[in-house]
């Protein structure tokens, strides 16, 4: 089993639409927790961090759910801008970790007009 | 702005070359990490460094090793490449730390092509 596991997507919306990605990982002492956002041909770059208690950014809001070891990132009315690979992210902290981040394969999501 | 450099887009080599990936960053960052990206499987961790001199294995180090001699320099070496070796490389850094060694940034990438 992956260590972190996105739906690969593709997701197709319309301008203005709702999505929502989810993410589960599978070690339970997991203690940080992120999504990235990777446009094409570009390099990842931090979306925003990931709390227990939820957080929103804009029309961006991330979720946490510790007891299933779940992620979710909704975007609410999407734009073309939003178009990109959205990379879940999840980190252990202490020994040997040193900040190592371990990466889902990544959500593809396309706005179109 | 943080500054992560890798010193080239796109590489092509031939099987059995020694390949080189460079990678400097501006900001005095501690912590270094080389991944690979492929379709399907994402971001691979193949190794990173927390200090000068100092390495650590990530999730698929063979066939590659590193070097830091240089806290702003991380390189990346194909002793022998491989045609599975083909894909995109990225270096990231990020600072020491709870708080700011979560957070990486990275470099445009190398697409490395073996044939």
């Amino acid at each position: 089993r992956k260590e972190v596991e996105q739906d690969p997507g593709p997701f197709n919306v319309p301008e203005g639409a709702t999505v929502a990605f989810n993410c589960t990982y599978s070690n339970s002492a997991s203690q940080s927790f992120f999504w990235y956002r990777q446009d094409c041909r570009k390099e990842p770059k931090l979306l925003m961090s990931v709390y227990s208690s939820g957080n929103e950014d804009g029309r961006f809001t991330a979720q946490l759910n510790r007891a299933s070891q779940y992620i979710s990132l909704l975007i609410r009315d999407s734009k073309l801008s939003d178009s990109a690979t959205y990379l879940c992210v999840v980190t252990l902290i202490g020994g040997t970790s040193y900040g190592k981040l371990t990466f889902g394969q990544g959500t593809i999501l396309t706005v179109h007009p | 702005d943080v500054k992560v450099t890798q010193s080239s887009r796109y590489l092509v080599k031939r099987t059995g070359e020694k390949v080189f990936l460079e990678c400097v960053q501006d900001m005095d960052h501690e912590n270094m990490f080389w991944y690979r990206q492929d379709p399907g499987l994402g971001l691979r961790l193949i190794y990173f460094s927390y200090d000068v001199k100092m390495k650590e294995k990530g999730d698929i180090p063979e066939g590659y090793s590193v070097s830091r001699e240089k806290k702003e320099r991380f390189s990346l070496i194909l002793e022998s490449a491989s045609t599975n070796q083909t894909s995109m490389y990225l270096c990231a850094s990020s600072e020491s730390g709870l708080e700011g060694g979560n957070i990486q940034y990275f470099g445009a990438g190398t697409r490395l092509s073996v044939l």
